[in-house]
This record gives structure tokens, C-alpha cells and sequence, in this order.
């Protein structure tokens, strides 16, 4: 088992730009899960699927920021336009059943917007 | 919505002596708590979790101790090594209850430093 497969490891992008974070959840998982980490809020749930269905979203900032997950092995988080305080470390995770147990993370994308 | 508090922040023992990180919560639903170790450059690894059906768990130097009365738990490393030395982050969640049982509310985090 590979675990849950984030990339890329890192980026850097300017200001106004594009930014696409992509996960591969454990197969089998049915639940992902989209975090932030940053210094100030620690980590913060954006969103999260059920079966590749959107389950709740209350936690994305801003319209800016938008996920997907268009099949059971292939989510992303996109932010267009970035700006610096999308500034952090997003970690995507996968659960085998409902109830938040059995939470595995990814190794996340440090995401820095210049 | 559920909110968690650790403390503390960091925490720096000696090689061999005991840790001791505190969290309390305030969703009186949470039936869930798992605590989490996240290495440098890591996403955060589940270590030990403990339901609302039980007071204490143990495994190996790692123990959890939950008092859902005042809603606080507790996590116990004993004869720290340094490779313990990691933030670590507790957390809660309603288990399998409606109304965000699949979500996890994470504590800020305590820095965790065994010298030797």
C-alpha cells in the first residue's frame, strides 16, 4: 500500500496564478478529506468526500478555492486566483469508513504564493 | 462546532522521563479522539486513539486517558527516546453520530523536544 499520494511536494507560484494540488487517496478509502496547515490556524478541514461526492465544503475560504474528485482515485484542490496568504501546507487524507477513523494523511504540498 | 485546546505549545524533557500533553473539548457529542505525531516534512500519523466507551488506553510507552465528565483527555509518553521528539496534535470528532462525524477538529499542536 502506497498511502495517500499528494502532489507536488512543493510549489511555488506568483500572485494571480493557477494553482492545482492533486491526491491519490488509499484504495478502497471512501472518504477524502482536503486540510490546510498553517501557523496561526493550525490544521483546518476545506472539505471533504464521500464516494467521490462533495460532503460538506463550509470550511473553503473563499470562492477562489474550488476541489473535485472526479473518480474514486484522483481528487484535486485548485486556488485561482492564489494570493499570498493561500500561503501553507495542504494535506489531503483518506478514511476507510464513516466516522473519522482510520485517518491516513498524505506527505502534502507546501504551497507558496510570492 | 467543536472546538479543541492543547497545552502546551512545547514541551522539552530529558531522555527517559515522561510527557504528559492535555487537551480539552467542547462538543459534548465527541465520542472520538485520536492523537496524531507529525515528523518534519510529514503528514500527521495516527499513534493512539481512545472512544468514549473507555477511560484509558494503552500501547507500549503511549497511553490515552479520557474523562468525558470534565471533557478533557490526555496523552501519556513514557521513557521518552528521542525519536519521539515531533509535534503532536490531538483531536475529536462525533464517530459515526450525524452532524460532522466524519470530521476531525484537530488542537494546535504541542512541540514535543527529548534531550538527551
Amino acid at each position: 500500500d502506497a498511502g495517500v499520494i499528494q502532489s507536488p511536494r512543493h510549489e511555488v507560484t506568483e500572485m494571480g496564478q493557477e494553482v492545482t494540488l492533486r491526491c491519490k487517496p488509499i484504495s478502497g478509502h471512501d472518504y477524502l478529506f482536503w486540510y490546510r496547515q498553517t501557523m496561526m490556524r493550525g490544521l483546518e478541514l476545506l472539505i471533504y468526500f464521500n464516494n467521490n461526492v462533495p460532503i460538506d465544503d463550509s470550511g473553503m475560504p473563499e470562492d477562489r478555492f474550488s476541489a473535485k474528485m472526479p473518480n474514486a482515485s484522483f481528487s484535486t484542490l485548485k486556488i485561482q486566483p492564489s494570493e499570498p496568504r493561500d500561503s501553507a501546507v495542504y494535506f489531503c487524507a483518506s478514511s476507510p469508513r464513516e466516522g473519522a477513523y482510520g485517518y491516513t494523511f498524505g506527505s502534502g504540498t507546501r504551497l507558496t504564493v510570492v | 462546532g467543536e472546538n479543541v485546546e492543547q497545552h502546551p505549545s512545547t514541551l522539552s524533557v530529558q531522555e527517559g522521563d515522561s510527557a504528559v500533553i492535555k487537551c480539552t473539548y467542547s462538543d459534548s457529542a465527541s465520542n472520538y479522539f485520536p492523537w496524531y505525531k507529525q515528523e518534519l516534512g510529514k503528514g500527521p500519523q495516527l499513534i493512539i486513539d481512545i472512544r468514549s466507551n473507555v477511560g484509558e488506553k494503552k500501547d507500549q510507552r503511549i497511553a490515552v486517558t479520557l474523562n468525558k465528565t470534565a471533557k478533557h483527555f490526555s496523552l501519556h509518553i513514557t521513557e521518552t527516546q528521542p525519536e519521539d521528539s515531533a509535534v503532536y496534535f490531538c483531536a475529536a470528532s462525533r464517530g459515526k453520530l450525524t452532524g460532522g462525524g466524519n470530521k476531525l477538529t484537530f488542537g494546535t499542536g504541542t512541540q514535543l523536544k527529548v534531550e538527551l
